[in-house]
């Protein structure tokens, strides 16, 4: 079992232009939530996916959306980067949208310069 | 809605000496609590949670919590640590109850780095 995986581990943007982020669920779930975590915070719920819909979002900005595929990866697109979208972005996966077992992969560091 | 406190930011401690990692939470409703362990450059990985009944939770790597319901806090314990410990914790809370949608989703504190001093 792979658990869940993240692509790519680290990416540089310049400010205004685009990014996606790409993530595997674990093995038989079939929900993926992703979160933000700034430098010395904790994680931040951005959205969560199930059944290729965005189901509840946190409070973040339309800059920020995703996609969820009948295979059930995901990936979430931030529009127009700022200096402060600069963080760890974690994915989670889980099964029916429960949160009590979550599992989390490594995430991808995302960089604006 | 609901928020969680970690007091301590960092806290050094020598290896095999006790340690306790504080936190509060505040929620209108009843919740569930969690313990997740992130290492340098990892994700986080799920030490315990608590769900219902015992008010003590065993988790992994000799970890322990015990919820305390009129304190409104959730704080980490372990008898002796190792050096294979230096991480930093987060602890969450969630509703039990699921959302109009009928989701749940998971509010974390800021972390405490704990450093296992050789």
């Amino acid at each position: 079992d792979a658990g869940v995986t993240q692509s790519p581990t680290h990416l540089i943007k310049t400010r205004g232009q685009q990014v996606t982020l790409r993530c595997s669920p674990k093995s038989g779930h079939d929900t993926v939530s992703w979160y933000q975590q700034a430098l010395g915070q904790g994680p931040q719920f951005i959205f969560q996916y199930y059944e290729e819909e965005e189901r509840q979002r946190g409070n973040f900005p339309d800059r920020f959306s995703g996609h969820q595929f009948p295979n059930y990866s995901s990936e979430l697109n931030v529009n127009a980067l700022l200096l402060g979208d600069s963080a760890l972005y974690l994915c989670a996966s889980s099964f029916g949208t429960g949160i009590l077992e979550q599992y989390f992969g490594p995430g991808t560091r995302l960089t604006v310069t | 809605a609901q928020s969680v406190t970690q007091l301590d930011s960092q806290v050094p401690v020598f290896e095999e000496a006790p340690v306790e990692l504080r936190c509060n939470y505040s929620s209108s409703v009843s919740v569930y609590l969690f313990w997740y362990v992130q290492y340098p450059n990892q994700g986080l990985q799920l030490l315990l949670k608590y769900l219902s009944g015992s008010t003590l939770v065993k988790g992994i790597n000799g970890f322990e919590a015990e919820f305390n319901k009129s304190q409104t806090s959730f704080h980490l314990r372990k008898p002796s640590v190792h050096i294979s410990d230096t991480a930093e914790y987060f602890c969450a809370v969630s509703d039990r109850s699921r959302n109009s949608g009928g989701y749940q989703k998971v509010t974390f504190g800021t972390g405490t780095k704990l450093q296992v001093i050789p």
